[in-house]
């Protein structure tokens, strides 16, 4: 089964400064996406950043990127210059595309969450 | 485009009493989901569906808990008889392809007293 794991349950970071989110996965499968969502306090589940697995580039989207180690299977999150705004809940998740035996294509499945307080 | 459209919003209801969610994904999407959120533990995945056939309902709780998609435009979550650990949000979800990005609704707030 495939599990992603979020050590931090909180962190926090000064306005401006830079935070990494870190995000473990556990998986036997080749072909698969990461993403990391972020849900701030109206609940709304926003998309921040994905990263397929076939490419070996690190997505990046704009002060958000990601450090992706395939053979570690750790996806980590990195937002730069933070923001008040930042302050949310951040999911990792871990989607398959096919699997062996066929079951669970498409499945994504979410770590734990991480809460992020940015400070003024 | 709407976006993922979930109803209620917040729903209070009564242990014993049937509740049911529903869920309009966005129009073309082929994949929809069911999320539960609890403080407890966080999301979990309830079912998912592909081209209305579910598949993998191993999240689903127990017997008290149901899921149907009739059509490609309509999901129902349904909890008969409701008990207070369901209190939760739910979350619908919904994608093109199974690699790609999932759109959330905005949840729906569940209080079981």
């Amino acid at each position: 089964a495939q599990t992603v794991t979020q050590s931090q349950p909180e962190m926090s970071v000064q306005e401006a400064e830079t935070v990494t989110l870190s995000c473990t996965y556990d998986t036997s499968e080749s072909d698969y996406y990461l993403f990391w969502y972020k849900q701030p306090p109206s609940r709304q589940m926003i998309l921040v950043i994905r990263q397929e697995a076939y490419k070996q580039q690190n997505a990046t989207e704009n002060r958000f990127s990601v450090n992706f180690q395939k053979a570690a299977k750790s996806f980590s999150l990195k937002i730069s210059d933070s923001q008040l705004g930042d302050a949310a809940m951040y999911f990792c998740a871990y989607r398959i595309l096919f699997n062996a035996g066929g079951t669970s294509y498409g499945k994504l499945t979410f770590g734990q969450g991480t809460i992020l307080t940015v400070h003024p | 485009d709407a976006g993922v459209i979930q109803s209620p919003r917040h729903e209070v209801t009564e242990m014993g009493q049937e509740v049911t969610l529903r869920c309009k994904p966005i129009s073309g999407h082929d994949y929809l989901f069911w999320y539960r959120q609890t403080m407890m533990r966080g999301l979990e995945l309830l079912i998912y569906f592909n081209n209305n056939v579910p598949i993998d309902d191993s999240g689903m709780p127990e017997d008290r808990f149901s899921a149907k998609m009739p059509n490609a435009s309509f999901s129902t979550l349904k909890i008969q008889p409701s008990e207070p650990r369901d209190s939760a949000v739910y979350f619908c979800a919904s994608s093109w392809g199974g690699a790609n990005v999932l759109t959330f609704g905005a949840g729906s707030r569940l209080t079981v007293l």
